[in-house]
């Protein structure tokens, strides 16, 4: 099974500034995925995509499925300490079968 | 209280012995899968099933079993065949018309000592 290489692999930022990170794979998928997971805990669905070129927005969150379909991107704008965490992306063709990111974590600094 | 249960949280098991993890659901959800977490990767599919007594290998089954005898439920079993059990094991739920969007239980940590 493949992985999606997902950069930065972590990130420090200050609480306030705007985070982007990306995901990338070798195929293409029609359905792209975007999660939130903190320590010791399962992932929440944050964002998904469902169309090449599609940007969709869920509060401060924006994912974008990229044109080429080999790639995804999610923005957080004007962080806040309980965005920490780490973000996993995931692709999908058969909608059963779905490959994650090695993941990006991010941490927030008051 | 609706969502997806698994117990225990934390596991400890002798190596050599099987050990059995536990997914209940009452969200009505017809498909379940299991994941695999490694420090520092991504989730990988172990099984599938999308309906009652029929499930599907996912990327690294060997090792592993499962059963789909109740809609709620779907246990996997970690056999000593497993060469590397210790992981964090997720289990995930989605309903028939959108397998896309998937919801995650809080996982069991297993340690094999």
């Amino acid at each position: 099974g493949q992985q999606l290489n997902q950069s930065p692999q972590s990130m420090f930022i200050q609480e306030g500034e705007d985070v982007s990170m990306n995901c990338t794979s070798s195929s293409i998928f029609n359905t792209w995925l975007w999660y939130k997971q903190d320590p010791g805990e399962g992932p929440v669905l944050l964002i998904a995509l469902y169309k090449a070129g599609e940007l969709t927005s869920n509060g401060r969150l924006t994912a974008q499925f990229g044109i080429t379909r080999k790639d995804s991107f999610l923005n957080i704008s004007a962080s806040i300490p309980s965005d920490v965490g780490i973000y996993f992306c995931a692709g999908s063709n058969t909608g059963n079968q779905f490959y994650f990111g090695t993941g990006t974590s991010l941490t927030v600094i008051p | 209280d609706g969502g997806i249960t698994q117990s225990p949280k934390y596991l400890f098991r002798k190596e050599g012995q099987n050990v059995t993890l536990s997914c209940e659901q009452n969200l009505n959800h017809d498909a379940m899968y299991w994941y695999r977490q490694d420090p520092g990767q991504g989730l990988r599919l172990i099984y599938y099933s999308q309906i009652v007594n029929d499930f599907q290998k996912g990327d690294i089954a060997e090792g592993y079993s499962v059963s789909r005898e109740k809609k709620e439920s779907f246990p996997l079993t970690v056999t000593s065949a497993q060469k590397n059990p210790t992981a964090f094991y997720l289990c995930a739920t989605a309903t028939a018309l959108s397998t896309d969007t998937q919801y995650f239980g809080p996982g069991t940590r297993l340690t094999v000592l």
